[in-house]
């Protein structure tokens, strides 16, 4: 069991927008602690997508943003493409635990 | 360009204590946070713990009876060690590097976030 709770798997055509959620609880988000997203293709190791709640490392295409409010965080695909089947991780900090707390992931399907 | 790269024994026996090392070539590993992640096989990532250049340290609560993290500035790499390993420590070990530990100040908060990772090494247990 995750502390952060994203939905197993989402799906979309090409071109179509997709988002994820992350819901998180009153020790990591809702705390104030800011979100980063990762993305892990087939076979690799995890790569930060979006980090602290909107914000793209150089390289990372627009088509991905994130957003944040309350107790919850949300990452969208805009212009789905097949290189985006890959496996989202959320991430944030925990007061409970002291440490870092991630998200059970979200695999992506392009139809 | 930093690039982190793992090292391990891959296949242990239950009972046995895990070593991994992580180099961290490219770039100084002080003034840094530097974690260890697993990944069970099929299954989501799990925080292990995370130390700083400086040599303090933080463990998920889970595993901190059976963690020790320690870093060596001198050869730019940082260790763990886990006790008593069991079936369910099977995983891919990932490290990783991050700027900052997670602290609230002046009203705001802010988590550490991974900004390098290494490619992983496969840890499985079994007799």
């Amino acid at each position: 069991q995750s502390v952060l709770t994203q939905p197993p798997s989402v799906s979309g055509a090409p071109g179509q927008r997709v988002t994820i959620s992350c819901t998180g609880s009153g020790s990591n988000i809702g705390a104030g602690y800011d979100v980063h997203w990762y993305q892990q293709l087939p076979g690799s190791a995890p790569k930060l997508l979006i980090y602290v709640n909107n914000n793209r490392p150089s390289g990372v295409p627009d088509r991905f943003s994130g957003s944040k409010s309350g107790t919850s965080a949300s990452l969208a695909i805009t212009g789905l493409q097949a290189e985006d089947e890959a496996d989202y991780y959320c991430q944030s900090y925990d007061d409970s635990l002291s440490g870092s707390v991630f998200g059970g992931g979200t695999k992506v399907t392009v139809l | 360009q930093v690039q982190l790269q793992e090292s391990g024994p891959g296949l242990m026996k239950p009972s046995e204590t895990l070593s991994l090392t992580c180099t961290v070539s490219g770039g100084s590993i002080s003034n840094y946070y530097w974690t260890w992640i697993r990944q069970p096989p099929g299954k989501g990532l799990d925080w292990i713990g995370h130390i700083h250049y400086s040599g303090s340290t933080n463990y998920n609560p889970s595993l901190k009876s059976r963690v020790t993290l320690s870093v060596d500035t001198s050869k730019n790499e940082f260790s763990l060690k886990l006790t008593s390993v069991t079936a369910a420590d099977t995983a891919m070990y990932y490290c990783a590097r991050s700027r900052r530990r997670g602290y609230c100040s002046g009203g705001s908060c802010y988590s550490m976030e991974f900004d390098y990772w290494g490619q992983g090494t496969p840890v499985t247990v079994s007799s």
